[in-house]
């Protein structure tokens, strides 16, 4: 079993609409949780970070942690063209390895 | 803040032929630097880490004497893939962490695409 799943569709959606992008775990330990938007043949840039559980909002963009179901959620409110991209999960223990998901590529249909 | 940047960004060479990749911190010093290599459509792998001064700590299934890294300073680390192969063709991307995080955030470069003819 992977360390982390993610969908990784492709995921298609009109613009404005609301995107949900989801990862699931499989080890307990996880308490760092980050959000990465990655461009096509670019690096990941970080979009949230959330330690522990809860959300965690930023404009557009709320995440959460769910860790007794081992599940976290990235939703993106009024949904842009420029939000096209590959959006990966990542995950960690002690902060210093991360584990990532496959990613789950979006695109946002003007 | 936090920009890190690679070069080359793409490299194209012949099989059994070395390449090296750096990996800069250009705004902020970096105790600890990542290299991940990713295939199309999967995760990033993390290939080893590096701190500064001091060895690499490489995972399971990846060859240090082929994977060669050097962390020479606090904001450059370098990355040389020696005798490559076609099946080391992959995209590498390297991140750093600042030497003073607020949490273990990782800042993640451009990444390099590397071609084995």
């Amino acid at each position: 079993q992977k360390e982390v799943e993610q969908d990784p569709g492709p995921l298609s959606v009109p613009e404005g609409a609301i995107v949900s992008l989801n990862c699931t775990y499989s080890n307990s330990a996880f308490q760092y949780f980050m959000w990465y938007r990655q461009y096509s043949r670019k690096g990941p840039e970080l979009l949230m970070y959330t330690y522990s559980s809860g959300n965690k909002e930023d404009g557009r963009f709320t995440a959460q942690v769910d860790k007794s179901s081992k599940y976290i959620s990235l939703f993106i409110r009024d949904s842009q063209p420029s939000d096209s991209a590959t959006y990966l999960c990542a995950m960690s223990a002690t902060g210093n390895q991360f584990y990532f998901g496959t990613g789950t590529s979006l695109t946002v249909i003007p | 803040g936090a920009v890190v940047s690679q070069h080359p960004s793409r490299v194209i060479c012949k099989s059994g032929t070395s390449v090296k990749i750096e990996c800069r911190s250009l705004d902020f010093q970096a105790t600890t630097m990542f290299w991940y290599r990713q295939f199309p459509k999967q995760s990033l792998m993390l290939m080893a880490t590096s701190n500064e001064g001091s060895k690499a700590t490489y995972e399971q299934g990846v060859e240090k004497d082929k994977f060669l890294i050097n962390h020479a300073s606090l904001t450059l680390s370098t990355l040389t893939v020696t005798s490559a192969h076609p099946e080391d063709s992959s995209f590498y991307i390297c991140s750093a962490r600042p030497a003073r995080a607020t949490y273990n955030e990782q800042f993640f470069g451009p990444g390099t695409r590397l071609t084995v003819l």
